[in-house]
């Protein structure tokens, strides 16, 4: 397994928490995506963080990544409902290409 | 604004028939890539694809095979379907393949049920 957990993981959250999401690899990666899905649609990407980087926000994401762990984690402050979705890590195992290998996701489900 | 188009969005099949599905995207990209999704939603890639080169993931059965017509084009066909290919297929385009932070974008997927 490329992945410290494969099995679709489930948080449920009060609007207004805020809730971080972790992700673990196995493979080395230069990058890091983060996606959601709503349900019915395709990933989407949320977020991006580069092996140089350990941390990197956009608005009330905040993703960090430290790569002597090889973990990743994903924040959202003050969750709303629209945060309600899954989220996936995705890493290119050290590949120049842009191909991307998923984690297993976690749902969120935020209720008002 | 959806820019990857799949069709069919859902598609039921008998065992042993043949499917094809079909994607478009209207990006301008160079690469193009087929995911599986299970149930649990796990996302496994399945190929890529851009003019100069077909990559299979080597887990794939060879009765799943890619089919393009240009570079906004790849179609999914499966050749004989099993009750384990029932799953979404979503496909999904990126600017040039060649750079490991470069975005996907997906379509919003093709369910297909074995029966």
């Amino acid at each position: 397994s490329q992945w410290g957990e494969e099995n679709l993981q489930a948080l449920s959250i009060q609007e207004g928490e805020d809730v971080t999401m972790n992700c673990s690899y196995k493979t080395y990666t230069t990058v890091v995506h983060w996606y959601r899905q709503d349900s019915g649609r395709g990933p989407a990407l949320i977020i991006l963080i580069r092996s140089n980087e350990r941390e990197k926000r956009s608005g009330r994401l905040r993703a960090t990544l430290d790569t002597s762990s090889q973990s990743s984690s994903l924040s959202i402050t003050a969750a709303q409902c629209e945060d309600t979705a899954v989220y996936f890590c995705a890493t290119n195992r050290g590949s120049a290409l842009g191909r991307l290998h998923f984690g297993a996701g976690t749902q969120l489900i935020v209720i008002p | 604004e959806t820019a990857v188009f799949q069709t069919p969005n859902y598609h039921v099949t008998q065992v042993g028939n043949e499917v094809s599905f079909n994607c478009k995207q209207t990006l301008g990209h160079d690469t193009m890539y087929w995911y599986k999704q299970d149930s649990k939603k796990l996302l496994k890639i399945m190929f890529s694809y851009n003019n100069k080169q077909l990559i299979v993931n080597e887990t794939v059965p060879r009765r799943f095979s890619p089919q393009s017509s240009d570079k906004a084009h790849l179609n999914l066909r499966i050749k004989s379907v099993e009750p384990e290919d029932s799953a979404v297929y979503l496909c999904a385009s990126s600017l040039t393949g060649g750079l490991s932070a470069e975005t996907l974008y997906f379509g919003s997927g093709t369910r297909l049920t074995v029966l």
